[in-house]
């Protein structure tokens, strides 16, 4: 079955360092891959998508990601993070061939003064 | 533009009771979806309307779940009645109908609701 897999439940970082949250995916087609942020109280935001071309995305807050079909992974990065990236983070697949997503169990960033 | 917007924001009722939650989309957008997260699990799809066409409730988990969108607007999840295990954040997306594009449109996704049943 099509899968999603954050291996990292919970990663902590000081502010300024740099960031990178793993996201695995299983299935084999050609991937729709996104990579969600939920802050304290908000809703899910898009932070960004991969579709099809330059296999390094860049997306909104400075982040960026990069798909590596030979490693079935779409990691999620950040050169320094700031004190407000805090917050967790889903990776998505919506490969399916449905027009549904599939999620990973999201990773909570917490971030050190 | 404005969001998805849901409501309520949180919900407490007591087992047995029932619960209604109300989406309302992108305006423009024809596809609609509810996912659900119960605490500690990943985000799960439950079910996807375009328009007022349920085309896929597939993640529906039985049929205490009740989802209709009447005129293809605003969306309703009716849970009767409630069950402990229908604790968690109800998420609601939509996105745009794309014709002739071999791939889904990015979904946008509301604040969710909180359901909580004791």
């Amino acid at each position: 079955a099509q899968s999603v897999t954050q291996p990292d439940i919970h990663i902590t970082v000081s502010e300024g360092a740099s960031l990178e949250l793993r996201c695995n995916y299983s299935y084999g087609a050609t991937p729709y891959l996104f990579w969600y942020v939920q802050s304290p109280g908000q809703g899910l935001q898009l932070l960004l998508k991969y579709f099809s071309g330059d296999t390094l995305v860049q997306g909104i807050k400075g982040f960026e990601a990069e798909f590596k079909r030979s490693q079935s992974s779409f990691n999620l990065r950040k050169p320094s993070v700031h004190w407000s990236d805090a917050a967790e983070y889903f990776c998505a697949d919506g490969s399916s061939g449905t027009y549904k997503y599939i999620f990973g169990t999201g990773t909570r960033l917490k971030v050190l003064a | 533009e404005a969001g998805v917007t849901q409501f309520p924001s949180h919900s407490v009722i007591e087992k047995g009771q029932t619960v209604t939650l109300r989406c309302d989309p992108i305006s423009g957008h024809d596809n609609l979806y509810w996912y659900r997260r119960v605490m500690g699990k990943e985000i799960k799809f439950l079910l996807h309307f375009v328009k007022e066409s349920k085309q896929d409730e597939s993640g529906m988990p039985n049929n205490r779940f009740l989802a209709e969108r009447t005129g293809g607007t605003y969306s309703t999840l009716k849970v009767q009645p409630a069950e402990l295990e229908d604790s968690g954040v109800y998420f609601c997306a939509s996105s745009r109908l794309l014709a002739g594009v071999p791939r889904p449109d990015t979904q946008y996704f509301g604040p969710g609701t909180r359901l909580t049943v004791l």
